[in-house]
């Protein structure tokens, strides 16, 4: 089956700086790659859909300058998380559509104090 | 619109006693629907899916859903859950996107 891999699992950084998460895809190539958040006892929430060789696509309210994202080649995209402030504490998951679904990397921790 | 309720926030239940999670969703075109659980500080698992075909789906974990196009309803069911079902259940149809569910909060209790 397809497997992704999402790197680092936690990270604890200080307000105002910024921070990279990796998605990768380890056995297949994609195209596009989707960006959720999740924030305690909620569901995912869709930030954006990264596309390989274009801009990526944000959904309403979501930041394009603050949550940087650069689908470099179609087994990596990664999510910057620029001048990082507490609130944007949260869970972070991507996910990559593949013949046998959505398949979604093991997520992010992200801290920011 | 397109859109998923999860009827239930949180599902107490027993172990070994049967539950049933509930999902509908909102669509004038056809849809792919999926569960997915999420076990605390790890991401999604799939469960199970429904694409075409047969309308009873049977996942992983004893799991099985019921796809009701009538109802535009998507249950998930297991007859007998263990301590080990404890954790997030969405439901989650696509559209061009995935979509998820507020998530159901399965509590089995010993």
């Amino acid at each position: 089956g397809a497997v992704v891999s999402q790197h680092p699992s936690r990270v604890i950084c200080k307000s105002g700086t910024s921070v990279k998460i990796e998605c990768r895809s380890l056995d297949f190539q994609a195209t596009t790659m989707f960006w959720y958040r999740q924030f305690p006892k909620q569901s995912l929430m869709l930030m954006a859909t990264s596309n390989e060789g274009s801009k990526a696509t944000y959904e309403q309210g979501v930041e394009k300058d603050k949550f940087l994202i650069n689908h470099a080649s179609l087994t990596l995209s990664t999510l910057t998380v620029t001048s990082a402030h507490p609130e944007d504490s949260s869970f972070y998951i991507c996910s990559v559509p593949t013949s046998y679904g959505y398949t979604f990397g093991s997520g992010t921790r992200l801290t920011v104090v | 619109a397109q859109s998923v309720t999860q009827l239930d926030s949180q599902v107490p239940v027993f172990e070994e006693a049967p539950v049933e999670l509930r999902c509908n969703y909102s669509s004038s075109v056809s849809v792919y629907l999926f569960w997915y659980v999420q076990y605390p500080n790890q991401g999604l698992q799939l469960l199970l899916k429904y694409l075409s075909g047969s309308t009873l789906v049977k996942g992983i974990n004893g799991f099985e859903a019921e796809f009701n196009k009538s109802q535009t309803s998507f249950h998930l069911r297991k007859p007998s859950v263990h301590i080990s079902d404890t954790a997030e259940y969405f439901c989650a149809p696509i559209y061009d996107k995935v979509i998820f569910g507020p998530g159901t909060s399965l509590s089995v209790i010993p």
